[in-house]
Order: C-alpha cells, then sequence, then structure tokens
C-alpha cells in the first residue's frame, strides 16, 4: 500500500505565476488534510477536505488559494498569482476515518520557491 | 488559541546518549497530543500519541507522558541510535483527531557516532 504521494517534490514559480500541488491519499482514505509549513516555522493547518466536500478551511488564505478533492483523482492545492512569501512546504496528510484514535499519514510535502 | 513550544535545535548528541526534547503546549479544551518525526527526505510520521492526562506514549524505545498540570508532553529515550537523527515535531489536538494538528516548530537532532 503506497503512503500518501505528493507531486512534483520540487516547484519553482515566478512572481504572478499559478502553482498547483497534488496529493493522493492512501488506499482507502478519503479524508485529506493539507498543511504549510513556512521557513523557521512549524506546519499550519490550511485546510480539510472529504470527497468532493471542504470540511475545514478556516487556515486557508481568502484570497489566490484553493483548495479541491474531486471524486476521481488527487487532491489539488492551486495558489495563483504566487508571490515571494507563498515560498513555503506544502504537506499533504490524509486519514480513513476523522475523529479521536484517527491517524495522519503524511506526504513528503511540496517545496514551492517563488522567484 | 492552541500553541506548542518545542526547544531550539539543533541538538547534537552522541550515539547511547539519554535524550529529553522538551514540548509544552497551551489550548482550549481537551487536547491530544503527538510527536511526529521526519526522517531525511520522507513525509512526516507518527512517533506516539496519548490521549489524556497520565498517559504515556512509546515506541521504537521513545516515551513521552501526557502531564496536565505542567502543560508538557517531554520526549524522551534512554540511548539514541544515529538512525535516530531526523526532525522531531510536537503536535496537538483539540479534536483528537487528524484535523487541525497544532504543530511546534520542530526540533533537528543529529546524533554522532
Amino acid at each position: 500500500n503506497a503512503g500518501v504521494m505528493q507531486n512534483p517534490r520540487h516547484l519553482v514559480r515566478r512572481r504572478g505565476q499559478e502553482a498547483r500541488l497534488r496529493c493522493s491519499p492512501m488506499k482507502g482514505h478519503s479524508h485529506v488534510y493539507w498543511y504549510r509549513q513556512l521557513p523557521e516555522e512549524g506546519l499550519k493547518f490550511m485546510v480539510y477536505l472529504q470527497k468532493e466536500n471542504i470540511i475545514d478551511e478556516s487556515g486557508m488564505p481568502k484570497e489566490r488559494f484553493s483548495a479541491e478533492f474531486p471524486k476521481e483523482g488527487p487532491s489539488i492545492l492551486r495558489i495563483q498569482q504566487v508571490v515571494r512569501g507563498d515560498s513555503a512546504a506544502y504537506f499533504c496528510a490524509s486519514s480513513e476515518n476523522r475523529g479521536p484514535n484517527t491517524e495522519a499519514f503524511f506526504g513528503q510535502g511540496t517545496r514551492l520557491t517563488v522567484v | 488559541g492552541n500553541s506548542v513550544t518545542q526547544m531550539e535545535g539543533p541538538v547534537t548528541l552522541s550515539e547511547e546518549a539519554f535524550l529529553t526534547i522538551n514540548c509544552t503546549y497551551t489550548a482550549t479544551g481537551y487536547p491530544s497530543l503527538f510527536w511526529y518525526v521526519q526522517y531525511p527526505g520522507e513525509g512526516l510520521q507518527l512517533l506516539l500519541k496519548a490521549t489524556k492526562a497520565d498517559d504515556k506514549g512509546s515506541n521504537k524505545g521513545f516515551e513521552a507522558t501526557y502531564r496536565k498540570e505542567t502543560t508538557s508532553f517531554h520526549l524522551e529515550k534512554g540511548s539514541v541510535q544515529v538512525s535516530d537523527s531526523a526532525v522531531y515535531f510536537c503536535a496537538l489536538s483539540v479534536s483528537g483527531g487528524a484535523d487541525g494538528l497544532t504543530f511546534g516548530k520542530g526540533t533537528h537532532l543529529i546524533i554522532q557516532p
């Protein structure tokens, strides 16, 4: 059973371009979470999705950022018109269920560099 | 709000030394507490967890006890190995589950042979 797969591992974008980060959850997992790690910071929660639905997006910036988890295919975190401050490591996690005693499995992350 | 504070790194130890990585937290509500580990080039892996006061989580020789009175969850290991070199993250979740984890900044541990 493959783990959580994120791609690309590294992404370089110029200011103003769009960044698309992909996350394929573990087989059988329908809950996906996106976290962002800024330099010298801990991981910060961004958004929680469950197949085709956004459950909690309280940690996601209101502008330029969006996330989806379609019925088929990976979850996508999309950043429009990137700025230098978007440079960070973006981690995706997935779980089988929600609530106590649910373990989240993390991917290797996508390191976004905006130049 | 919720926050996690853990000791700054890098922490450099010799093989077979005793390890302590301090972690304290503030939380609204009654959190579950976690330690995650990130080995070079890999994603975060759950190392251990505790869901209520005085619980002790343990795995791979690592231990941490949920201390509600001191709001702490310090990670310990009696004898570290070179293979323990990694970044360790302390985290909490008020929901008890995988959503809404609040992480510390991480502590980079380097074990020298």
